[in-house]
């Protein structure tokens, strides 16, 4: 089955600063999310990106589905940023998560 | 809010007992997931229905695990005679099939599953 790498596993970060989240995936994908799993365990989308780029805010994603890998960009980080974030691909139907990084942003 | 909902949120039983948990996916989605997340890990995939049919189930999903989505609408999931190693998050998630491939999904809350 198709394998999700997710870098750093863990991030201690000092607020305003910016940070890359990897996601690297070992198969050709349909579907790739990145989510934001909050303190009390609610996955959040934060962006629907099987290829290209997207930017919400200051958030933005990179897919290069040929190279099989995804960024996640955070600018100007903020204490409420903490929390885990998930990469999940899916050939069809069902996802498989990456294991996640843990990202901790200090006032 | 029409977001996926889960019930209970949270659930504490003794080992050998039933449960089951109630998703309501958002309303004109057709396809719903439930997935099961551990301490940390990733959610893992358990089962997926498109309407009523339940096309998919893991391996994780014993012989003690059954769900339905009896009118294609919400879900239950039952887990019978639990033991500790049951204890995790359980999440739903559901989308809506359009075209070939796309399938974003949206997660509800989860129920948190401690067995004692």
């Amino acid at each position: 089955g198709i394998q999700v790498e997710q870098s750093p596993p863990d991030l201690i970060l000092q607020e305003g600063a910016n940070s890359t989240l990897r996601c690297n995936f070992s198969d050709s994908v349909n579907n790739l999310q990145w989510f934001h799993q909050n303190p009390w365990g609610q996955l959040i989308n934060l962006f629907y990106i099987p290829s290209g780029t997207k930017q919400n805010g200051r958030l933005s994603a990179t897919t290069v589905a040929t190279e099989r890998y995804s960024l996640l960009y955070i600018s100007s980080s903020q204490t409420t940023d903490s929390g885990v974030y998930f990469c999940a691909v899916s050939g069809t139907y069902k996802y498989i998560f990456g294991t996640g990084t843990r990202l901790k942003v200090l006032a | 809010d029409t977001g996926v909902s889960q019930n209970p949120r949270h659930k504490i039983t003794k080992r050998g007992q039933n449960v089951t948990f109630r998703c309501d996916p958002i309303s004109e989605h057709n396809r719903l997931y439930w997935y099961r997340q551990t301490l940390g890990q990733g959610p893992e995939f358990l089962t997926y229905f498109q309407n009523e049919a339940q096309l998919e189930k893991s391996r994780l999903l014993s012989d003690r695990f059954s769900a339905e989505r009896p009118k294609g609408s919400f879900s239950t999931l039952e887990i019978q005679r639990t033991e500790q190693g049951d204890s995790a998050m359980y999440l739903c998630a559901s989308s809506l099939k359009e075209g070939a491939s796309y399938n974003e999904q949206f997660f509800g809350p989860g129920t948190r599953l401690t067995v004692l």
